[in-house]
């Protein structure tokens, strides 16, 4: 298996534009997770899914921010509009819940790296 | 919700001495406990993982310890390698099935 892909790696762009962000979650994992990285504020959970269906999204930062997950091999997460303070590295990971238990190991992808001039 | 804490934030050991990472939750109900390491650059990567269970875990050089009754968990690391040098996170699960990481603690081994 590949693992989780993201693309694009690297993004830049300016202050105002929309920004999307993708993911390819490991086949057959249940739940996909979407995070944001910064120093100052280290890893934070922005949004879940649990079979393409969003669960928990109370990390998300403002309505500027939205998650799609059309089917279980895809998800996006997107940016309209872009603000200065959303550079940070976002991570996409996904994990295979076992039968009858909680969440289990979660899979990160390579990362995104927005920076927005 | 669940609260996650690392101590220290920053840890420098000499190569072949041991590293301790503490970190402690909030809340009561979570029984699940990762430890990622994430190398400069690089996304976090699972190194160890422990359930409410069992008390301690080992594999190889890296060690995990629970104390549910304290709410703390450890992460030790003997005979230090250069290699060892990166982030570490640890999580708790909380009741709805996120994990809450914590800050990250930046260990750096000496050569």
């Amino acid at each position: 298996d590949a693992g989780v892909i993201q693309s694009p790696r690297h993004e830049v762009t300016e202050m105002g534009q929309e920004v999307t962000l993708r993911c390819k979650p490991i086949s057959g994992h249940d739940y996909l997770f979407w995070y944001r990285q910064t120093m100052m504020r280290g890893l934070e959970l922005l949004i879940y899914f649990n079979n393409n269906v969003p669960i928990d999204d109370s990390g998300m930062p403002e309505d500027r921010f939205s998650a799609k997950m059309p089917n279980a091999s895809f998800s996006t997460l997107k940016i309209q509009p872009s603000e200065p303070r959303d550079s940070a590295v976002y991570f996409c990971a996904s994990s295979l819940a076992r039968s009858g238990a909680s969440t289990d190991t979660q899979y990160f992808g390579p990362g995104t790296r927005l920076t927005v001039l | 919700g669940e609260n996650v804490e690392q101590h220290p934030s920053t840890l420098s050991v000499q190569e072949g001495d041991s590293a301790v990472i503490k970190c402690t939750y909030s809340d009561s109900a979570s029984n699940y406990f990762p430890w990622y390491k994430q190398e400069l650059g690089k996304r976090p990567q699972l190194i160890i993982d422990i359930r409410s269970n069992v008390g301690e875990k080992k594999d190889q050089r890296i060690a995990v310890t629970l104390n549910k009754t304290a709410k703390h968990f450890s992460l030790h690391i003997t005979e230090t390698q250069p290699e060892d040098s990166a982030v570490y996170f640890c999580a708790a699960i909380t009741g709805n099935n996120r994990l809450a990481f914590g800050k990250g603690n930046q260990v750096v081994v000496i050569p």
